[in-house]
């Protein structure tokens, strides 16, 4: 089946770093990516969509500013969460579409999640 | 806007028994159905969907989710658990605002006990 990944799994950060986290899609090409942010014993949140070679597409209330998300290939999205601090603590999982029709039958895969911990 | 609600967070279940997790979803527009699951230290996984059709659809490893559009539900069930389901069970819902985007439940966490 395809197969998403994300690196690194885990990172903890002083507060005022930045960290970037990036999404692959190792067998299959995505024009599209998405961003989820989970709390602990919350839903999975979508905090942006990332089309490959040009801008993201923000939630309402998600700061562009601050997630800044990078679709290069169409293999790679990377988010950086700038200048972190203690409350951008939290479980940050991607997805990438596979499918080129944009609709409903295409089905979203997703990466096993990067825990980030700032201090 | 659409919603998705997973009333239970955790179902502690017999192994060998019989299993129901509940879903509930609002929208004012048609939406497609989906269950995933996550297992352990993985990320989430298809276990089937609904797009169009026929109501019931079943995936491989036994489970089964039926589509009611007057109750809004799409309850996901199995007659026979293993201790190999447990896991934490997700609910979504597909719908168009754009490009299509998932709204995900809370989760249920499945313990399937010996």
């Amino acid at each position: 089946g395809a197969v998403v990944s994300q690196h690194p799994s885990w990172v903890i950060c002083k507060s005022g770093t930045s960290v970037k986290i990036e999404c692959r899609s190792l067998d299959f090409q995505a024009t599209t990516m998405f961003w989820y942010r989970q709390f602990p014993k919350q839903s999975l949140m979508l905090m942006a969509t990332s089309n490959e070679g040009s801008k993201a597409t923000y939630e309402q209330g998600v700061e562009k500013d601050k997630f800044l998300i990078n679709h290069a290939s169409l293999t790679l999205s990377t988010l950086t969460v700038t200048s972190a601090h203690p409350e951008d603590s939290s479980f940050y999982i991607c997805s990438a579409r596979r499918g080129t029709s944009g609709g409903a039958m295409d089905t979203q895969y997703f990466g096993p999640g990067t825990r980030l911990t700032v201090l | 806007a659409q919603s998705v609600t997973q009333l239970d967070s955790q179902v502690p279940v017999f192994e060998e028994a019989p299993v129901e997790l509940r879903c509930n979803y609002s929208s004012s527009v048609s939406v497609y159905l989906f269950w995933y699951v996550q297992y352990p230290n993985q990320g989430l996984q298809l276990l089937l969907k609904y797009l169009s059709g026929s109501t019931l659809v079943e995936s491989i490893n036994g489970f089964e989710a039926e589509f009611n559009k007057s109750q809004t539900s799409f309850h996901l069930r199995k007659p026979s658990v293993h201790i190999s389901d447990t896991a934490e069970y997700f609910c979504a819902v597909s719908a168009f605002s754009g490009t299509y985007k998932y709204i995900f439940g809370t989760g249920t966490r499945l313990k399937v006990l010996a």
